[in-house]
């Protein structure tokens, strides 16, 4: 594939601070996505980075370095709403590959109570 | 806020026979994508279609097959289907297939091929 890892298991408590980590491999980057998936429902979107920074939309962020092929999805004051798979997903830009999305393996987030 | 409508939402199907999915993309999008999400895997982008045109494929068996119609809407038409097509089928929507372009995805089509 393309390379994107991303761990393939988290946990953590409620009220608490999880970062989920994504690398993949730079050449051709394009956008880099974070959806979350709960069993057997679609992905949703939460959030996008195309440029080096940091993505602020309430309790999630997203950070992204492309030198280094990296990016991070911080979630804050956990919800057992939240227990859910996250997908780190890339566009790149080559040849005819317009627009579709590379995804990980997905995140499994467990938050306890 | 009007999402992509996947239909149906089930689907029971034989080996050899055939299914059609269909995707109503959200309002004013124009690009539509398929993807296939087996048992615990990540989705795989199966093929994309861009103003009524094909725009991208990717891994899909030559026994699909894929449009999209004048009203935006897209269906995958999948025959001598088999047991290993059993999966979660989810189309998504854009606006342009370029960059700044999220792709918003649909409940998804679970087949089962029996």
């Amino acid at each position: 594939g393309q390379n994107i890892d991303q761990p393939t298991e988290m946990t953590a408590t409620e009220g608490a601070i999880v970062q989920i980590n994504c690398t993949y491999q730079t050449s051709g980057f394009n956008g880099l996505f974070w959806y979350q998936q709960h069993a057997g429902e679609a992905p949703t979107f939460l959030s996008y980075n195309v440029l080096d920074g940091l993505e602020e939309k309430g309790r999630f962020s997203s950070f992204l370095s492309r030198s280094k092929g990296y990016s991070y999805l911080l979630l804050k004051e956990l919800q057992m709403k939240d227990s859910a798979s996250y997908l780190c997903a890339v566009r790149f830009h080559r040849g005819s590959t317009l627009g579709r999305l590379y995804f990980g393996r997905g995140t499994q987030l467990t938050v306890w109570p | 806020a009007a999402g992509v409508i996947q239909s149906p939402r089930h689907l029971i199907k034989e080996k050899r026979e055939t299914a059609t999915l269909k995707c109503y993309p959200i309002p004013r999008h124009d690009t539509v994508y398929w993807y296939q999400q087996g048992p615990g895997q990540d989705p795989q982008f199966l093929i994309s279609f861009y103003e009524k045109m094909q725009s991208d494929k990717g891994s899909i068996p030559d026994r699909f097959s894929a449009q999209q119609f004048s009203d935006y809407h897209s269906e995958l038409n999948m025959s001598s289907l088999e047991l290993g097509d059993s999966a979660l089928y989810f189309c998504a929507s854009s606006h342009l297939a370029g960059e700044g372009s999220e792709q918003y995805f649909g409940p998804g089509t679970r087949l089962t091929v029996t």
